[in-house]
């Protein structure tokens, strides 16, 4: 059964650096691309980033592009987002998800950006 | 970019009766290779997002077949044949041939 697990998610300043992490389970992680998906309170859902199989092909959403960066451990079947110069925009659930067709979503975890 | 609207925002029906969302994209989601890339999603109250639909009209596993979609190129619909209780929450589309992008969400209520 495909699990997925986001964690890090805290109170940050305005400003700060925050690193989510999305631990997977129950399929080959490497054979997946995975993505990043964020829904600030009471909005919608806002793609943010994705990465291929390798960490070869990587795109970002326009608003977080320059600040956040993607990366996958293979070997620890683990996704990451290096989230830096938060603001307070960038509060939200952040969801990871599996695959081209995000047919799996984590819980998620909050990051709230705030003085 | 590529903008998904939907329609309408809100949505109340009545358990048993049918149900229709509509979602328009602002480009043509059909690929050279024959596919088109649009899903369905399903956020329920208090929960992360699950999938419905992809490719316009393939069901995710274990979606029950009173959820159906169509359409081609810039038009497409998700029916539900007969709404039960549990189909309340938050339906988005989104596009997958140009990065990502979701349409605003339809509330359905009952």
């Amino acid at each position: 059964q495909v699990h997925l697990v986001e964690s890090g998610g805290d109170l940050v300043k305005p400003g700060g650096s925050l690193r989510l992490s999305c631990a997977a389970s129950g399929f080959t992680f490497s054979d997946y691309y995975m993505s990043w998906i964020r829904q600030a309170p009471g909005k919608g859902l806002e793609w943010i980033s994705y990465i291929d199989y390798t960490g070869t092909t990587i795109h970002y959403a326009d608003s977080v592009k320059g600040r956040f960066t993607i990366s996958r451990d293979n070997a620890k079947n683990s996704l990451y987002l290096q989230m830096t110069s938060l603001r307070a925009e960038d509060t939200a659930v952040y969801y990871c998800a599996r695959a081209v067709s995000l047919g799996d979503w984590g819980q998620g975890t909050l990051v709230t950006v705030s003085s | 970019d590529v903008v998904m609207t939907q329609t309408p925002l809100s949505l109340s029906v009545i358990p048993g009766q049918p149900a229709s969302i509509s979602c328009t994209s602002s480009q043509n989601l059909l690929h050279t290779n024959n596919k088109t890339y649009l899903y369905w999603y399903l956020q329920r109250p208090g929960q992360s997002p699950q999938p419905l639909i992809r490719e316009v009209s393939s069901r995710f596993p274990g979606v029950p077949d009173r959820f159906s979609g169509n359409g081609a190129g810039t038009d497409f619909t998700l029916k539900i044949s007969r709404v039960e209780a549990e189909d309340v929450g938050v339906y988005y589309c989104m596009q997958g041939i140009n990065l990502y992008t979701f349409g605003q969400g339809t509330k359905l209520e009952i």
